[in-house]
C-alpha cells in the first residue's frame, strides 16, 4: 500500500514568512511523528500524535512552531515568521500504534533565504 | 531527557568484511531502539530494530546486540555490499509517551569495492 506521504517535496521561501508542510500518514495509522534534520545531522523530534489524546508538543523549539492533526488522518506543521535556523528537510513518520516501528515520508527539504 | 552518542561517524570497508557501528544512550528507561538507513537524498528506512526484553536480533546480513547494563546497543553488517553504503542511524526510545525517537548523529558507511 502507499507509505507515507509529504508535500511539497521542497520549499523556498523568504525570511519572515509562513510555511505550511502536509504530511498523510499511511491509512489506519494512529501514531504520527514530526522530525526535523538539518544538514549533514541526526532527526531531532518535534512532535508526537496519538489517536485523540493531547499531542506531545516536548520537541517544538521555538512558539513560531505548532502543528495539527485532524483525527487520524492528515497533518500540517506550520513554521510562523521563518528564519533561516529553519532550513532543514521536516521527515514525517506514521505507526500503527505509540509503540510500533516508524515508517518515514520523503520529507519536505524547507529554504529560508 | 535522553542522549544517544553513535560512533564512528565515518566507516569505510572493503567489500565482503564486516561493518560494526556503536552507540550508547543514557536514560535506562529506554527499552526500544531502531537502526534507520538513509541513502542520499531518501527517507530514513527501519532496518532492524530491538526491544529490551532480548539481547540479539538478527535478520540475514544484520544483527544487532543490546547491554542493557552498560546502556550500548551495536549494529553489525557481515559480507558488506556496495549497495550498503549509506547513513545509518540509531535511535532510542522509552515509549512512555509513544516511541519518539532520539537519533544519534549518524555514521556514513562507505563499501569499497
Amino acid at each position: 500500500g502507499a507509505g507515507v506521504s509529504q508535500s511539497p517535496s521542497n520549499k523556498v521561501t523568504e525570511k519572515g514568512k509562513d510555511v505550511e508542510l502536509r504530511c498523510d500518514p499511511i491509512s489506519g495509522h494512529t501514531a504520527l511523528y514530526w522530525y526535523r534534520q538539518r544538514l549533514g545531522q541526526g532527526l531531532e523530534f518535534l512532535i508526537y500524535f496519538q489517536g485523540n489524546s493531547a499531542p506531545d508538543k516536548s520537541g517544538l523549539p521555538s512558539d513560531r512552531f505548532s502543528a495539527e492533526r485532524t483525527g487520524e488522518s492528515v497533518s500540517t506543521l506550520t513554521i510562523q515568521r521563518t528564519q533561516q535556523e529553519d532550513s532543514a528537510v521536516y521527515l514525517c513518520a506514521s505507526s500503527v500504534t505509540g509503540r510500533q516501528p516508524q515508517h518515514f515520508g520523503d520529507g519536505t527539504r524547507l529554504s529560508i533565504l | 531527557g535522553e542522549n544517544v552518542e553513535q560512533h564512528p561517524s565515518t566507516l569505510s570497508v572493503q567489500e565482503g568484511d564486516s561493518a560494526v557501528i556503536k552507540c550508547t544512550y543514557s536514560d535506562s528507561a529506554s527499552n526500544y531502539f531502531p537502526w534507520y538507513k538513509q541513502e542520499l537524498g531518501k527517507r530514513p528506512q527501519l532496518i532492524i530494530d530491538i526491544r529490551s526484553n532480548v539481547g540479539e536480533k538478527k535478520d540475514q546480513r544484520i544483527a544487532v546486540t543490546l547491554n542493557k547494563t552498560a546502556k550500548h546497543f551495536s549494529l553489525h553488517i557481515t559480507e558488506t555490499q556496495p549497495e550498503d553504503s549509506a547513513v545509518y542511524f540509531c535511535a532510542a526510545a522509552n515509549g512512555a509517551g509513544g516511541n519518539k525517537l532520539t537519533f544519534g548523529t549518524g555514521t556514513q558507511l562507505k563499501v569499497e569495492l
